[in-house]
């Protein structure tokens, strides 16, 4: 059974990095694409990125100059860093692998049980 | 960016109604739209992919159709653990898009 884990701060200072870790259980990380989500309180789901074991990563561009994403082969864990965040990076981020089918379509499965990263002085 | 539009935002439904929620693309996306149930406190989990491949495990009262723009997941009798807001996903460009979630309560 694959299972995902997020951890790292709840609170961050804006100008500051945000770090989070996702630990990844019941599946080797070099098989597969994983990405970062996350979920403003309240409101919708944003896509991050994702990252490939080889290192091969793609981010959406309305974050793409302040996101990092790693991966840790050796540890089955990949990790997010954003920086210089402002209240507005307040959200619940969740980690979650990406399936591909043969015809290129994807899918999110499964999710990791998300953690809340407040934004705050 | 392809925006996703769902229809209705919300809804009140009565245990074994037939739901239906909409889901649209700005662009056509082929098949690569999937649907996802999140509850409270909850993360989201996968229930329909490719538009409509029912996930392993999930009840088979969920069925999702459509291709193009235009996509639709049914429930064919409400049941209270369905009680959720539903999320459609496509996945035909980058970045991937949600759209805004459909809240399904139960009368």
């Amino acid at each position: 059974q694959v299972q995902l884990q997020e951890s790292g701060p709840g609170l961050v200072k804006p100008s500051e990095t945000l770090s989070l870790t996702c630990t990844v259980s019941g599946v080797s990380i070099s098989r597969y694409y994983w990405s970062w989500i996350r979920q403003p309180p309240g409101k919708g789901l944003e896509w991050i990125g994702y990252v490939f074991y080889s290192g091969k990563s793609n981010f959406n561009p309305s974050l793409k100059s302040r996101v990092t994403i790693s991966v840790d082969t050796s540890k089955n864990q990949f990790s997010l860093k954003l920086n210089s965040v402002t209240a507005a990076d307040t959200a619940v981020y969740y980690c979650a692998r990406e399936l591909h089918s043969r015809d290129d379509l994807s899918w999110f499965d499964p999710w990791g049980r998300g953690t809340l990263v407040t934004v705050s002085s | 960016d392809i925006q996703m539009t769902q229809s209705p935002s919300s809804l009140s439904a009565s245990v074994g109604d037939r739901v239906t929620i909409t889901c649209r693309a700005s662009q056509t996306i082929s098949s690569h739209l999937n649907w996802y149930q999140q509850k409270p406190g909850k993360a989201p989990s996968l229930l329909i992919y490719a538009a409509s491949s029912l996930q392993s495990g999930v009840p088979s009262r969920f069925s999702g159709s459509g291709s193009g723009t235009d996509f639709t997941l049914t429930i064919s009798s409400l049941q209270p653990e369905d009680s959720a807001t539903y999320y459609c996903q496509q996945s035909y460009s980058s970045p991937d898009t949600f759209g805004p979630g459909t809240k399904v309560d139960i009368k």
